[in-house]
């Protein structure tokens, strides 16, 4: 089945490290967004790529960096720098950029920094 | 910029009741609206999507009209179940974005009761 598979599931780190969020799909979708939820919150853009060897900062992008050499993968890079790293992370594609092309979602990477 | 406002929750209902929630957005554009639903530890799963005003989006028994008159997106359904209890985004996606970002609501998470 086609999809996108986020993992881990659940990820522990200590303050200071870095840590790398995978994100793959078989989908054939050019565009790949990671978006971060908060408790009570909605989803807030984290960075985009359109294409492969491309990428955008969204609006919470510091703190974070991603890389797109592959067209199935996307991952996310939590540093050190980024000040409340504890949340859950959802990767999503879709075909285009195009309005009426839906995200598709992963299931969420829940990190935990202590 | 554009944005997405839902009603807050929690919505409360005994099964089989009539669900609403409120969905509104503003926009410079001509967005596709949607409605993801998310349960629990999991990611958001596309439920309906509508492309231009006036369409009507449909699945599971859940439906959702596209009023541009009054920038609404309400989601509906007739009869719900225990199995409903969920949190849902309205979003929407503008065209003349080239982003293709998902702009999201707060969620309204729903209980449902048997």
């Amino acid at each position: 089945d086609g999809g996108i598979t986020q993992s881990p599931k659940y990820l522990f780190r200590k303050e200071g490290q870095n840590v790398t969020l995978s994100c793959e799909q078989n989908l054939n979708h050019d565009a790949m967004y990671w978006y971060r939820q908060d408790p009570g919150q909605g989803l807030r853009l984290i960075y985009y790529s359109q294409i492969v060897n491309d990428f955008q900062k969204g609006d919470i992008a510091e703190g974070y960096s991603v890389s797109r050499e592959k067209k199935e993968s996307f991952p996310l890079t939590v540093t050190s720098a980024q000040k409340n790293p504890t949340a859950f992370y959802l990767c999503a594609s879709s075909a285009t950029t195009g309005h009426n092309s839906p995200l598709h979602f992963g299931n969420g990477t829940r990190l935990t920094v202590t | 910029g554009d944005s997405v406002t839902q009603m807050e929750g929690p919505v409360t209902l005994s099964e089989e009741a009539f669900l609403t929630i409120n969905c509104t957005y503003t926009a410079t554009g001509y967005p596709s609206l949607f409605w993801y639903v998310q349960y629990p530890g999991e990611g958001l799963q596309l439920l309906l999507k509508a492309t231009k005003a006036d369409d009507k989006g449909s699945n599971k028994g859940f439906e959702a009209t596209y009023r541009k008159e009054t920038t609404s997106f309400h989601l509906e359904k007739g009869s719900v179940q225990v199995s409903d209890s969920a949190v849902y985004f309205c979003a929407l996606r503008d065209g003349s974005s080239n982003t293709g970002k998902l702009i999201f609501g707060q969620g309204t998470t729903l209980q449902v009761k048997p």
